[in-house]
């Protein structure tokens, strides 16, 4: 069974840090992986998708790595901003998604 | 751009009660998804949905649960006699194809059910 883990759990950086948000699983069988945001009781806001083929993948201030063989991926944020406080979640696919806890991150003004 | 947009954007229920949450897929996609999240807790998958069949669902999606493509654009899920626990977010979801490395699912905003 697919076991896919974030830490931190909670993250708060003053404003203009770099954020580091770190992703494992447990079984490297995956298609893709995909980032999401999820501001407080609302819905599902896909950030990236890495494909299983890729190492890495970038939109504007976010970058992804996906590293197959040992289960792992990192969201990059440059230059936080208040604005960047969420939670974030990582999420592997084979036929479904399987779903970290999420970091949640405050960005400080 | 296309979305997924699901109805009602809130329920409130009582317990014992049956409900049944819409979802209107995107318009060319084939293979459909239930996620729950309990407050506080992981997302969950429940069942995925192609040519009118179930192909997977977890152990969360038992005998109270069952989906529905009742025309050619809805897709619902049905709880037939909620309980407490069943209290949640429900996310529908939607991909072209079967999820490859190539076809990524899409998220509608959630349906929150809260059962009283």
């Amino acid at each position: 069974k697919q076991e896919v883990t974030q830490i931190p759990a909670a993250l708060s950086v003053p404003e203009g840090e770099n954020l580091v948000l770190n992703c494992s699983f447990t079984d490297s069988a995956i298609y893709n992986l995909q980032w999401f945001r999820q501001d407080p009781g609302k819905g599902l806001t896909s950030l990236l998708l890495i494909q299983s083929s890729q190492r890495e993948q970038t939109s504007g201030r976010l970058n992804a790595s996906l590293d197959k063989s040992s289960g792992r991926s990192t969201l990059y944020i440059a230059a936080s901003q208040p604005g960047d406080s969420a939670t974030y979640l990582c999420a592997v696919v084979d036929y479904k998604l399987s779903f970290g806890a999420g970091t949640t991150v405050t960005v400080r003004a | 751009e296309p979305e997924v947009t699901q109805t009602p954007s809130h329920q409130v229920t009582q317990m014992g009660q049956e409900v049944i949450l819409r979802c209107v897929p995107i318009s060319n996609h084939l293979y459909f998804y239930w996620y729950r999240q309990i407050l506080g807790q992981k997302v969950e998958f429940l069942v995925s949905f192609y040519n009118n069949e179930i192909s997977e669902k977890s152990e969360i999606f038992d005998d109270q649960f069952s989906v529905e493509r009742p025309d050619g654009s809805n897709f619902t899920l049905k709880i037939r006699s909620t309980k407490l626990e069943d209290s949640a977010m429900y996310f529908c979801a939607s991909s072209v194809e079967s999820l490859s490395s190539y076809n990524e699912q899409f998220f509608g905003p959630g349906t929150r059910l809260t059962v009283l």
